[in-house]
């Protein structure tokens, strides 16, 4: 069974600052997805960023990216220019390959923006 | 619209009180789901719907039934649940059970058993 560990409970960054947030995962699949979900407190969860195992190139989107190390089973996210509406649960997680469309979720990293 | 709808928002019942959660998308998707979650923990799988039938339980106990009365709409039947069991229920959508389609969830409706 597909596991995701993010080993960062908590974590801090000052406004305008980048933090980067850790993940890594451990599959027997090749082929899979993977993604970085936030969910503000007491707010709706939504998807940051996708990766497709596939594809060698990280995923970017506006203020985030990933640093996605396949060989390492690695996939942390990158936030630029932090702002406070950023302030969150984030979520790694790992969808595999089989029907269904399971996500498997990481424990998950409360991030707080520092104004 | 990318929006998955739930109600209600909040909910307190009884241990011995019937009650029912309601999920609603109109994207279209084929798949739906229900996850638990407790307070700073991710959300726990409990059923998947594709193309309206249910494809995978994850071994929930009988005290939760699921129901999906056609595509757009997902229930969730509760009878005889637990202190345990007070969570937050998301409910979540897809375009296909297969592929790398995003998971659309709702805000939640928040359940308190007394």
């Amino acid at each position: 069974a597909q596991t995701v560990t993010q080993s960062q409970p908590e974590m801090s960054v000052q406004e305008a600052e980048t933090v980067t947030l850790s993940c890594t995962y451990d599959t027997s699949e090749s082929d899979y997805y993977l993604f970085w979900y936030k969910q503000p407190p007491s707010r709706q969860m939504i998807l940051v960023i996708r990766q497709e195992a596939y594809k060698q190139q990280n995923a970017t989107e506006n203020r985030f990216s990933v640093n996605f190390q396949k060989a390492a089973k690695s996939f942390s996210l990158k936030i630029s220019d932090s702002q406070l509406g950023d302030a969150a649960m984030y979520f790694c997680a790992y969808r595999t390959m089989e029907y269904g469309n399971k996500l498997v979720f990481g424990a998950g990293t409360i991030l707080r923006v520092k104004s | 619209d990318t929006e998955v709808t739930q109600t209600p928002k909040h909910l307190v019942m009884g241990m011995t009180n019937k009650k029912s959660l309601k999920c609603e998308q109109h994207m279209g998707h084929r798949a739906m789901y229900w996850y638990k979650q407790k307070a700073k923990k991710p959300p726990e799988l409990m059923f998947v719907y594709s193309y309206e039938k249910l494809s995978i339980n994850e071994s929930v106990p009988s005290r939760f039934s699921p129901e999906c009365p056609n595509s757009s709409l997902l229930n969730l039947h509760l009878h005889a649940l637990q202190p345990e069991d007070s969570a937050l229920y998301l409910c979540a959508s897809s375009q296909d059970p297969i592929g790398g389609y995003e998971q659309y969830f709702g805000p939640g409706t928040r359940l308190t058993v007394t």
